[in-house]
């Protein structure tokens, strides 16, 4: 059974950094890309990046360029989406998600994590 | 930036067959994906590549996409269908994921 298990609940202050993990069971971590999903209180699912874990090549949505590293430990299986200065905006849940081997396309979100909840708050 | 556009909210009574859209340029050469989200629940995916279902989704739920319209059509809608809707495709680059604003779907 596939499981994305992540790290539980933060609260940061702003300008600060926040890591969050995934760890993964029951695949082969290196065999597919692991995204990274930010969702605002009451708002949309907004794509913010992936890491390929085999080579560790990253691509990043412009939104979040500059601000987001997310890497990979293949040691682990544990992929890991750092977010730095941090500001109220970004209070959300995040997911880590990655592909089903039955799909044709890396860019498909067939098994998500649970979620991780950011508060930013002074 | 590359948008995916969907409907704010579509309602239907219990039985009748709700349709979601999706609209993006670069969705006649890329794969369109269907999410449904309950509240405070991750993501479900249960349309995959245009209009295959995974497995464990009713039949009720199935997906086409023509030009630069994808559609979710949820045949006999149930009460417990309720929930938000996202669609989610690749820009023309097939580099960045990206997500429609999401459909809250009311059943009653």
């Amino acid at each position: 059974e596939v499981q994305l298990v992540q790290s539980g609940a933060e609260v940061k202050k702003p300008g600060a950094t926040v890591k969050i993990s995934c760890k993964v069971s029951g695949y082969t971590f290196t065999d597919y890309y692991m995204h990274w999903v930010q969702q605002a209180p009451g708002k949309g699912l907004e794509w913010m990046g992936l890491v390929d874990p085999e080579d560790g090549e990253t691509i990043y949505a412009e939104k979040f360029q500059g601000r987001v590293t997310i890497t990979a430990d293949t040691s682990t299986d544990t992929a890991y989406m750092e977010l730095s200065s941090l500001r109220s905006e970004d209070t959300a849940v995040y997911y880590c998600a990655t592909t089903r081997p039955q799909d044709s396309s890396g860019y498909s979100l067939g098994y998500w994590g649970q979620g991780t909840l950011v508060t930013v708050s002074s | 930036s590359y948008e995916l556009t969907q409907p704010p909210s579509v309602s239907v009574s219990p039985g009748q067959t709700a349709r979601i859209t999706c609209s993006g340029d670069a969705l006649p050469k890329k794969y369109a994906y269907w999410y449904q989200q309950k509240s405070g629940q991750a993501p479900v995916l249960v349309i995959y590549e245009d209009s295959k279902r995974p497995s464990g989704i009713p039949e009720r739920f199935s997906g086409s996409s023509s030009g630069t319209m994808a559609t979710l059509t949820i045949s006999g809608a149930q009460v417990e269908d309720e929930a938000d809707y996202y669609c989610y495709s690749t820009d023309s680059s097939g580099n960045h994921g990206v997500f429609g604003g999401g459909t809250k779907l009311t059943v009653l």
